[in-house]
């Protein structure tokens, strides 16, 4: 079947402008996972959807950054007025939410590598 | 504070060669997986692998829990074997917070 799919695959945007990413999770997986990758790192957590609420949203970096789910299914990740800094790789992972075993294995997608000027 | 952290940063083997991966974290955690990023970027998961040992083909993993370490062994190493691997944890007191290690960079040789 089909994996976690995300997009746009590239995205470079001037400083100041928003940005939204998506993300398509696995059908039927319940949690949802956002990450942020900068260049050389490792990944650093920004926020999980067990359905479509968050619990932990405490992985944002700022008020710039915003995420929601509709549907239990897919997911936007919003960046406000962006900053230089705020280019990375956002990489989305998604698992079927099911406490123990196989059930909490993540399956990431490509990521968006996103470039802000 | 928390802490993830993987030993060795940087591993350069010959094809055919054997390795372990070492993960330690600061406290008792509720899932630990193994991931291995490909040279394109891509995530794939290894193991989920909070306690215990598994074996996948020529990786197998093991998580000492009350000791707080995980090791990852790879034999037999191959080229498509290079690239990051990284440990990731969420601890028992903050659920699906997940923290990732800085990842081990592998480059095997042909």
């Amino acid at each position: 079947g089909a994996g976690v799919s995300q997009s746009p695959s590239n995205k470079v945007t001037e400083k100041g402008k928003d940005v939204e990413l998506r993300c398509d999770p696995i059908s039927g997986h319940t949690a949802l996972y956002w990450y942020r990758q900068s260049l050389g790192q490792g990944l650093e957590f920004l926020i999980y959807f067990q359905g479509n609420s968050a619990p932990d949203k405490s992985g944002l970096p700022s008020d710039r950054f915003s995420a929601e789910r509709t549907g239990g299914s897919v997911s936007t990740l919003t960046i406000q007025r962006t900053q230089q800094e705020d280019s990375a790789v956002y990489l989305c992972a998604s698992s079927l939410g099911l406490t123990g075993g196989s059930g909490e294995t993540q399956y990431f997608g490509p990521g968006t590598r996103l470039l802000v000027l | 504070g928390i802490q993830v952290e993987q030993s060795p940063p940087d591993l350069i083997l010959q094809e055919g060669a054997n390795s372990t991966l070492r993960c330690n974290f600061s406290d008792s955690v509720n899932n630990l997986q193994w991931f291995h990023q490909n040279p394109w970027g891509q995530l794939i998961n290894l193991f989920y692998i909070p306690s215990g040992t598994k074996q996948n083909g020529r990786l197998s993993a093991t998580t000492v829990a009350t000791e707080r370490y995980s090791l990852l062994y790879i034999s037999s190493s191959q080229t498509t074997d290079s690239g990051v691997y990284f440990c990731a944890v969420d601890f028992l007191y903050n659920f699906n917070k997940f923290y990732f290690g800085s990842g081990t960079k592998l480059n095997v040789k042909p």
